[in-house]
């Protein structure tokens, strides 16, 4: 099954900044997820990303806010724009291969 | 509304005692139901997929039950090791009729002690 390596594992930033989280994939895939997870929260669907094509964001999330990236079939990068305390949580990408594999998370903590 | 809840939401077990986790889930188009253990501060890690009716999928202490309203993780006889967070996934048809996406519920989480 793929791989994924999600940087960064954690973060402390300052509210009004921007973070760029990023997934490397060790193998080409077509689709790929962006999470989010809050404490004691299931996983939140933020958006689809396929190569080649926008990403299609859930009600909720727009692309002005978490802007995506997806430049080939291994990579794939999620901004968190104008951070608020309330973008505090845990953001995962996720790929479907057979099933779904996650990378380790970001731990994301907005101050 | 597409609908995964899962129960209980938390559950403490002494070692060796036996119990199950329920996923019970309303959506349309169901393309498999899956199951996932996540530990604190990392990623779901993968356990099972179930597609049909009937089905069962085991895994050392883990065997995953599949009906059409709900799937059932059962835990025999638990270690420490096995305290996680188990969550349930439905794979489904979106509702604006694209792709198949992933419904996740909330997840039990499981504290056993020695």
């Amino acid at each position: 099954s793929a791989v994924i390596s999600q940087k960064p594992s954690r973060d402390i930033c300052q509210r009004g900044t921007s973070l760029t989280i990023q997934c490397q994939v060790d193998s080409q895939v077509t689709m790929m997820f962006w999470y989010r997870q809050q404490p004691g929260q299931s996983l939140t669907l933020i958006a689809t990303a396929n190569q080649g094509s926008e990403a299609t964001y859930e009600s909720g999330f727009v692309i002005d806010k978490f802007p995506i990236s997806r430049p080939n079939l291994t990579f794939s990068t999620l901004t968190v724009s104008n951070m608020s305390p309330e973008d505090s949580s845990i953001y995962l990408c996720s790929l479907w291969d057979g099933f779904y594999t996650f990378g380790s998370g970001t731990r994301l903590t907005v101050v | 509304e597409d609908q995964v809840t899962q129960s209980p939401e938390a559950l403490r077990l002494q070692e060796g005692e036996s119990s199950s986790l329920n996923c019970s889930y309303t959506v349309s188009g169901l393309r498999g139901l899956f199951w996932y253990r996540q530990d604190p501060g990392k990623g779901p890690e993968f356990l099972f997929t179930l597609y049909s009716a009937g089905e069962e999928k085991e895994k050392e202490r883990l065997k995953a039950t599949l009906t059409k309203k709900e799937s059932f993780l059962h835990i025999t006889a638990p270690k420490p090791e096995d305290s996680a967070t188990y969550l349930c996934a439905v794979r489904h048809s979106h509702a604006s009729g694209g792709s198949y996406i992933p419904t996740f519920g909330r997840g039990t989480s499981l504290i056993v002690h020695p």
